[in-house]
């Protein structure tokens, strides 16, 4: 067990809809992390937040939206959802937002959120 | 940004087989190198690590050295169990300096069989 908690298991939804996926990260963790994973694309890095603010972004569509809590949890908004966005949809967590002496670079993933369009 | 290629797979071999996975990068400096493992229906978890040239992560019999000539991190294991069965993700830092968000090579789905 990572400690990272990731709601829903299992999704399922039609295309044109628009879902949350909640993820709760490792306790005393700030920074937190999401990922999508698919057949074709992998895994992809999509947004990095670090105690309330963004802190780095990668190939998230427009569509899609995060934000971190004051108690740091994590939210995933995905709309407008396309049969293309089916995935397992991993959150992560760590200490700190960036690699430094105290820390050893390690990613704490839950077990996913798996979303199906039809 | 930096990136990683890792070997294509799937890989079947027999119990007590040695396993070799191959992972190359691209990357500017010296970032660390990572092996990130995801077991059947769980999330990823880090195998092991190294974090400069000629480091050399180990953990639970697998091994891995971080080879600045080739640019490599090529994992390595004597002697495999059923119990490896398993996805295999290479990774290092997005970008080089203090980056920690990781970019992850397209994975290599092992499988062992008794």
């Amino acid at each position: 067990d990572s400690g990272v908690t990731q709601t829903p298991k299992h999704l399922i939804t039609a295309t044109g809809q628009r879902v949350t996926l909640r993820c709760s990260p490792r306790s005393g963790d700030l920074s937190v992390y999401w990922y999508q994973q698919s057949l074709d694309q992998g895994l992809q890095f999509l947004i990095q937040y670090y105690n309330g603010e963004e802190r780095a972004k990668g190939n998230i569509l427009e569509r899609f939206s995060a934000q971190q809590f004051p108690d740091l949890h994590s939210e995933l908004n995905l709309s407008s959802l396309e049969l293309g966005d089916s995935a397992l949809y991993f959150c992560a967590s760590s200490v700190g937002s960036s690699f430094n002496a105290a820390n050893t670079g390690e990613l704490f993933f839950g077990e996913g959120s798996r979303l199906t369009v039809l | 940004g930096n990136s990683v290629t890792q070997m294509e797979g799937p890989v079947t071999l027999s119990e007590e087989a040695f396993l070799t996975i191959n992972c190359t990068y691209t990357a500017t400096g010296y970032p660390s190198l990572f092996w990130y493992v995801q077991y059947p229906g769980e999330g990823l978890q880090l195998l092991l690590k190294a974090t400069k040239a000629d480091d050399k992560g180990s953990n639970k019999g697998f091994e891995a050295t971080y080879r600045k000539e080739t640019t490599s991190f090529h994992l390595e294991k004597g002697s495999v169990q059923v119990s490896d069965s398993a996805v295999y993700f290479c990774a290092l830092p997005l970008t080089s300096g203090s980056a920690r968000q990781l970019t992850f090579g397209s994975g290599t789905q092992l499988t062992v069989l008794p």
